[in-house]
């Protein structure tokens, strides 16, 4: 299996609809991050987990809501959307926050919101 | 103000030939890590290279290479013997303190490569 796997790899809503995106690691990493990648924009951390603490939440939207119930998985859940949050999200891990420097990214998951 | 800043958007090689991705940086933390990252039309990131702000040496990987000058605050990727599959969007990161002994990746807006054959 490759290192971080997330589903769905693409994904269509309404602005009413609700959501998950779901992100997995297989590489024993203690911290997991989400990232947005818009268009033309740089990555933008949205939030990151260590053992399943919250260690850092970017000023993000509250109807984005993080989950992670263990080390290994990760979630988004996305409800009430804008169409400007369509992106391509992406999962990462590294070892742990305090270094979070090689970080191993799953493929994303690109979000059009209508 | 931006912390990383990558001035090209889009660069054309030939193939065989060598090309250098320019990134600076800015940054006041003595103690940093600066990062490149391949994304492929997959989505996927992934990791080239790293040299950390101590590093006397410039980092290599293969055909990957980082010119690492301090003073002007910058870090280009050099990229030799360009393959057909080295096409893809480059990312220069930075690492940096975000608070209590946490970290994170501040990346550019990134430069697209397309190798010609």
């Amino acid at each position: 299996e490759t290192g971080v796997t997330q589903t769905p790899r693409h994904l269509v809503m309404g602005m009413t609809n609700k959501k998950s995106l779901k992100c997995e690691q297989h590489l024993g990493h203690n911290a997991m991050y989400w990232y947005k990648q818009s268009a033309k924009k740089p990555l933008e951390l949205m939030f990151v987990y260590s053992l399943e603490e919250r260690v850092e939440n970017n000023s993000v939207p509250s109807r984005f809501s993080p989950e992670c119930p263990n080390s290994s998985h990760l979630f988004l859940h996305l409800h009430t959307l804008q169409p400007e949050d369509s992106a391509l999200y992406l999962c990462a891990s590294s070892q742990d926050s305090q270094w979070a420097g090689e970080l191993f990214f799953g493929e994303g998951s690109r979000l059009t919101v209508l | 103000a931006q912390k990383i800043t990558q001035t090209q958007p889009g660069m054309f090689v030939q193939e065989k030939e060598a090309v250098t991705l320019d990134c600076t940086y800015d940054t006041s933390d003595p103690s940093y890590g600066l990062f490149w990252y391949k994304q492929p039309s997959s989505g996927e990131m992934i990791f080239l290279i790293y040299q950390g702000s101590y590093d006397q040496q410039n980092a290599t990987e293969g055909r990957y290479s980082l010119n690492f000058q301090k003073a002007r605050k910058s870090a280009n990727l050099v990229i030799s013997a360009s393959q057909l599959g080295d096409s893809a969007m480059y990312f220069c990161a930075m690492r940096e303190a975000s608070g209590g002994s946490n970290y994170k990746l501040t990346f550019g807006k990134g430069t697209l490569l397309t190798v010609n054959p």
